[in-house]
C-alpha cells in the first residue's frame, strides 16, 4: 500500500501569493495531521481531523492558514497571502488513532515551502 | 513544545560509540512515540512506548520509558554513520485526543 503523499515536494514562491499543499492520507487511516518543521520551533501541530472532520486547530497560526478535509482521501493546507515567515517543512501525517491502534502516525515526504 | 523537552538538542559521536538521548514529559503520558528523521526526509516511526517499565529494541536501538511514564530515554548501542539523523520524541496524552505532540528534537552526527 502507498504511504501518505505529499504535494509539491518543494515550492517557491513570492510574498503574498497563495500556496497550496496538498495530502492523500494512507487508505482506511481515519485521522489526518497537519504539522510545520523549522529549525527553531520544531515540530508543531498545526490541526488534525477525524473522519474528515476538523478536531482541533489551535495550532494554526493565524488566519491565513487554512485547511480543508473535503473527503476521507484528500486534504489541502491553504496559505494566503503567504508571508517569508511561514517558509519551512510541512509535514501531511496519518493514524488509525489510538482507540484501535497504537497512535502510531504515518508521515509523507513533507512540502519545503519558500517565500521570497 | 514545553510540554516535552528533549536533550542533548545535538550530539556528535565517533562510530563505534555508544550514545544516550533523554524526552522528560510535564505530564503523564498515555505513550512515547520515537522518530527517526534523516535530513531532507519524513519522519520514520521507530517504537511505541506505553506501559511504566516498558523497554522495546529495534536493531541496535533500545528505548526505555521510566515507572512514571514521564520520561523516556533512547540509547544506541555501538553506533554507525547510518544512525545520524534527527531523533524525535512525540507524546500523547490522557484524554488529550489523539493528537501526538513532538519535541524539538535531537540532531546526531556519527564521525567515520
Amino acid at each position: 500500500d502507498a504511504g501518505v503523499i505529499q504535494s509539491p515536494r518543494h515550492e517557491v514562491t513570492e510574498m503574498g501569493q497563495e500556496v497550496t499543499l496538498r495530502c492523500k492520507p494512507i487508505s482506511g487511516h481515519d485521522y489526518l495531521f497537519w504539522y510545520r518543521q523549522t529549525m527553531m520551533r520544531g515540530l508543531e501541530l498545526l490541526i488534525y481531523f477525524n473522519n474528515n472532520v476538523p478536531i482541533d486547530d489551535s495550532g494554526m497560526p493565524e488566519d491565513r492558514f487554512s485547511a480543508k478535509m473535503p473527503n476521507a482521501s484528500f486534504s489541502t493546507l491553504k496559505i494566503q497571502p503567504s508571508e517569508p515567515r511561514d517558509s519551512a517543512v510541512y509535514f501531511c501525517a496519518s493514524s488509525l488513532g489510538k482507540e484501535t491502534n497504537t497512535g502510531e502516525l504515518f508521515f509523507g515526504e513533507g512540502s519545503r515551502l519558500t517565500v521570497l | 513544545s514545553q510540554e516535552l523537552e528533549q536533550s542533548p538538542q545535538s550530539l556528535i559521536v565517533q562510530e563505534g560509540k555508544n550514545l544516550t538521548i533523554n524526552c522528560t514529559s510535564s505530564k503523564t503520558l498515555y505513550g512515547l512515540y520515537w522518530y527517526k528523521q534523516k535530513y531532507g526526509e519524513g519522519l520514520i516511526f521507530l517504537m511505541m512506548l506505553q506501559k511504566g517499565g516498558e523497554e522495546k529494541s529495534h536493531e541496535k536501538i533500545t528505548a526505555k520509558l521510566d515507572e512514571k511514564k514521564q520520561q523516556s530515554s533512547l540509547h544506541i548501542t555501538a553506533s554507525q554513520p547510518s544512525h545520524a539523523g534527527i531523533y524525535l520524541c512525540g507524546a500523547a496524552y490522557i484524554n488529550r485526543d489523539d493528537k501526538i505532540i513532538f519535541g524539538k528534537g535531537t540532531r546526531l552526527h556519527i564521525l567515520p
